[in-house]
């Protein structure tokens, strides 16, 4: 069980456009979900957290225009990336935490951006 | 500044090797996690701490957290190339807060 899946896995777009990618818990509801950035030999870096119903809180620094996050439902979150550059070229990966269970997140596979 | 250090940066043995890798912070945390990341896939999680001084065990790995409950070191016994990854802890200072992740030490075990 608390497996998290993510889509696409992988992504090539060009420089300018906006890219959907997609948050899912397969087997659990959660109402919280985290979307982090790593960029390669690096740690993972917290980009923002989801809540269902309401709107992310962003970490310090992370454009909340730029990176347009919805958690529609207690089992997706989408996050999107407008106007991407390469710089924005990184591991997306999200994760979700069950509810009533405060020290347990799920990480997806996540996916691979890359902006030409 | 980092939350958390973790030291090694790098490290690579030979397969049948023990290993010990650390995390250590100056701030007390009520949890702690470690997680392995193997290349294009996110982390997984291995254990979470919360009692300091805590030992737990998952076959060849040895977890512990320190007494203070601001650092903890993961034990490897015999290493294998399957152990190959990235492992990052994570501490999460109260119940409730996101939890923060360190930078993690790439280990690779060479056959």
């Amino acid at each position: 069980g608390a497996v998290v899946s993510q889509h696409p896995s992988w992504v090539i777009c060009k420089s300018g456009t906006s890219v959907k990618i997609e948050c899912r818990s397969l087997d659990f509801q959660a109402t919280t979900m985290f979307w982090y950035r790593q960029f390669p030999k690096q740690s993972l870096m917290l980009m923002a957290t989801s809540n269902e119903g309401s709107k992310a809180t962003y970490e310090q620094g992370v454009e909340k225009d730029k990176f347009l996050i919805n958690h529609a439902s207690l089992t997706l979150s989408t996050l999107t990336v407008t106007s991407a550059h390469p710089e924005d070229s990184s591991f997306y990966i999200c994760s979700a935490r069950l509810a009533g269970r405060g020290n347990e997140q799920f990480f997806g596979p996540g996916t691979r951006l890359t902006v030409l | 500044t980092q939350l958390l250090e973790q030291s090694p940066q790098f490290l690579s043995i030979q397969e049948g090797e023990n290993l010990t890798v650390y995390c250590n912070s100056s701030s007390v945390f009520s949890s702690l996690q470690w997680y392995r990341q193997e290349p294009g896939e996110g982390p997984v999680l291995l254990v979470t701490v919360v009692t300091g001084g805590e030992v737990k065990k998952l076959k060849r790995l040895t977890f512990q957290f320190g007494d203070a409950r601001k650092d903890s070191s993961l034990h490897i016994t015999a290493a294998q190339p399957g152990d190959t990854g990235l492992y990052l802890c994570a501490g999460r200072k109260n119940y409730g807060q996101n939890f923060v992740f360190g930078p993690g030490t790439r280990l690779s075990v060479l056959p």
